[in-house]
């Protein structure tokens, strides 16, 4: 079975640009989550969706960064006005629902502002 | 708020020995789970073992294992018989279940060498 696809693999854009990342979660996984991981650091808790709705969104860095789900499935974070601290690799993981479940991620967005 | 400290940046180990690494946690919450995750350079996050707050018996994964020491908030993870494809980042996490959300704090990582 598919795992959680995550895309592009890898995106450059200039300071000032927007975004959008894409995750497309497990099959029936209702519960979907974004990390951001900078260089040398550990992974950064920004979003938690159960099914559409994002119960607590104060994990996310600014008002630049939105994300949004639709259907209980896709995912879209989306960073207005990119700046040079927002280069990271995002990562995305899914699990069957909250709780003690295993999170499957996947491979990643590696986002580069130059 | 609740926060997860890896002590050691990096470790080394000889291939065939056994290595533990540190993690320690803050909460005041009583429910929680933690986790060991590995991420090798291909930048996938693969969960290596998992341990429920309210379970005193450490969990075990094959030469995975770990030493949970709740009152400590301390939460090692041992990995026997080292073998060349352990070599990676390895990431404690802390999951806590509110009313609402679902929160998971990682540490900032150990990454581990292993020496032929």
């Amino acid at each position: 079975g598919a795992g959680v696809s995550q895309s592009p693999s890898n995106k450059v854009t200039e300071k000032g640009k927007d975004v959008e990342l894409r995750c497309d979660p497990i099959s029936g996984h209702t519960a979907l989550y974004w990390y951001r991981q900078s260089l040398g650091q550990g992974l950064e808790f920004l979003i938690y969706f159960q099914g559409n709705s994002a119960p607590d969104k104060s994990g996310l860095p600014s008002d630049r960064f939105s994300a949004e789900r639709t259907g209980g499935s896709v995912s879209t974070l989306t960073i207005q006005r990119t700046q040079q601290e927002d280069s990271a690799v995002y990562l995305c993981a899914s699990s069957f629902e909250r709780g003690g479940y295993e999170q499957y991620f996947g491979p990643g967005t590696r986002l580069t502002v130059t | 708020a609740q926060t997860v400290t890896q002590s050691q940046p990096e470790m080394s180990v000889q291939e065939a020995e056994t290595v533990t690494l540190s993690c320690t946690y803050d909460t005041s919450e009583s429910d929680y789970y933690l986790f060991w995750y590995k991420q090798p350079p291909s930048r996938q996050m693969i969960l290596v073992i998992r341990q429920e707050a309210y379970k005193q018996q450490n969990a075990t994964e094959n030469r995975f294992s770990v030493n949970f020491q709740k009152a400590a908030k301390s939460f090692s993870l041992k990995i026997s018989d080292s073998q060349l494809g352990d070599a990676a980042m390895y990431f404690c996490a802390y999951r806590y279940l509110g009313n609402r959300d679902d929160k998971i704090i990682f540490g900032k990582g150990t990454r581990l060498h292993i020496l032929p």
